[in-house]
């Protein structure tokens, strides 16, 4: 069935340091791929997205390619902030429903 | 505009003891999904609707229980908890489904012991 494997955390960067964290998916055909982040004590929510291979989301500075070859979705972002440190999903699209990565930790510190 | 809105945010609850988790979104969506999600591990889906009236398991149903009476509300009913119930729970909502955003509510921790 379809999954969502995501880079194990976490993940602890200095300020100004590049991010990148690992996400890859198995699907039947190309479904949306998503990047959630959930900040401390609150709900999950949409970072970015991409709707079809080769696609390119991209918000906040993070960025992260849609891509067949390698069936992933990698996220990035060039310059991290102490104001990124939260936790970052992966998700890819079923018929109803997304399913989620284990999710990664980001500790960003000064 | 609240978006999504659960109560409450907090609850213990003991050994057999029975809840109701609750779950309103005004931005008129026609699908609504409960999650939990457990520590070190993503979300996992537990009932979703499309529709007043309509309801479907997700992927770990077991223990709990919806309806979804109007388009707002959609709250998740446990009848007797158990400790593995124990988790954080989230209520989301989108226009559509497949590749169209989720809203999701701030979450309802709970504990059971």
């Amino acid at each position: 069935g379809d999954s969502v494997t995501q880079m194990e955390g976490p993940v602890t960067l200095s300020e100004e340091a590049f991010l990148t964290i690992n996400c890859t998916y198995t699907a039947t055909g190309y479904p949306s791929l998503f990047w959630y982040v959930q900040y401390p004590g609150e709900g999950l929510q949409l970072l970015l997205k991409a709707t079809k291979a080769d696609d390119k989301g991209s918000n906040k500075g993070f960025e992260a390619t849609y891509r067949k070859e390698t069936t992933s979705f990698h996220l990035e972002k060039g310059s991290v902030q102490v104001s990124d440190s939260a936790v970052y999903f992966c998700a890819l699209a079923g018929a109803n429903n997304l399913f989620f990565g284990t999710g990664t930790r980001l500790t960003v510190i000064p | 505009n609240a978006g999504v809105t659960q109560t409450p945010k907090f609850r213990i609850l003991k050994i057999g003891q029975s809840m109701t988790l609750q779950c309103t979104q005004d931005m008129n969506h026609n699908y609504m999904y409960w999650y939990r999600q457990d520590p070190g591990m993503g979300l996992k889906l537990i009932y979703y609707s499309v529709g007043a009236g309509i309801t479907d398991k997700g992927e770990v149903p077991n223990g709990y229980n919806v309806s979804r009476s109007t388009t707002e509300d959609f709250p998740l009913r446990l009848e007797l908890a158990a400790p593995s119930q124990t988790s954080v729970y989230f209520c989301a909502s989108s226009s559509l489904a497949g590749g169209y955003e989720q809203y999701f509510g701030p979450g309802t921790r709970l504990t059971v012991t």
